[in-house]
């Protein structure tokens, strides 16, 4: 089945702290987004690439950054975390946009 | 396994009319039904999105329906406008071996004309 992977699945950082969430996957797809959501509520989509060297922004604004330096990994970067990052984010990858997108388990990130 | 299909696959309606697009899933244990929208070239607007324990959800001029049951949710977009030019897609949300599984709808390239 999928094999996408994030870690940490759950951090709680200080305020100002830089931090880095990790996203691989190892089925070869080209297609890669990272989702952020709050419990209960909608995915909503942060970043997104279409490949390696192409990153753009989704429709939710955010201030973290991503970067497509192999196919397989699709990492997040929030310069100096503050309480308003807190909530969950999704990473997932497809064939094709339009194909079946397979999530990793998420990170739950709380800033104090 | 889960499939997720959408008819029409496409439609082209004049400006100012009611449209509404369907999707139908074949496993009702889904957790929540989300439809998304999609522009040439870009990744996922989330517009709507159904738990399993609700029937419908409003957003402005989008309305959407769950019915687990038939496994069936509708899309219904009122007075049309060319803006609303885009593919319209589906996705049933289950829990799959510990992670969040997402399965996609074939999509409805909506074609608004002025």
């Amino acid at each position: 089945e999928a094999d996408i992977y994030q870690t940490p699945r759950y951090l709680v950082i200080g305020t100002g702290k830089k931090i880095t969430l990790e996203c691989s996957q190892t089925m070869g797809h080209d297609k890669m987004y990272w989702y952020q959501q709050d419990p209960g509520m909608e995915l909503h989509l942060i970043h997104y690439s279409y490949g390696v060297n192409s990153t753009e922004k989704g429709d939710l604004s955010s201030e973290s950054t991503v970067s497509r330096i192999r196919t397989e990994h699709f990492p997040l970067t929030l310069e100096s975390a503050r309480p308003s990052h807190t909530s969950q984010y999704l990473c997932a990858s497809s064939e094709e946009f339009r194909a079946e997108a397979f999530f990793g388990q998420g990170t739950r990130l709380t800033v104090v | 396994k889960q499939e997720v299909t959408q008819i029409p696959a496409a439609l082209s309606v004049p400006e100012g009319e009611n449209l509404v697009l369907n999707c139908s899933f074949t496993d009702s244990a889904i957790y929540n039904l989300q439809w998304f929208r999609q522009d040439p070239g870009k990744g996922l607007t989330s517009l709507l999105l159904i738990q399993s324990s609700q029937r419908e959800q409003t957003s402005g001029r989008l309305n959407a329906s769950l019915d687990k049951s038939s496994g069936r949710s509708t899309l219904y977009i009122a007075a049309s406008q060319p803006g609303d030019s885009a593919t319209y897609l589906c996705a049933g949300v289950m829990n799959s071996g510990g992670y969040q599984k997402v399965t996609f709808g074939t999509g409805t390239k909506l074609q608004v004309i002025p």
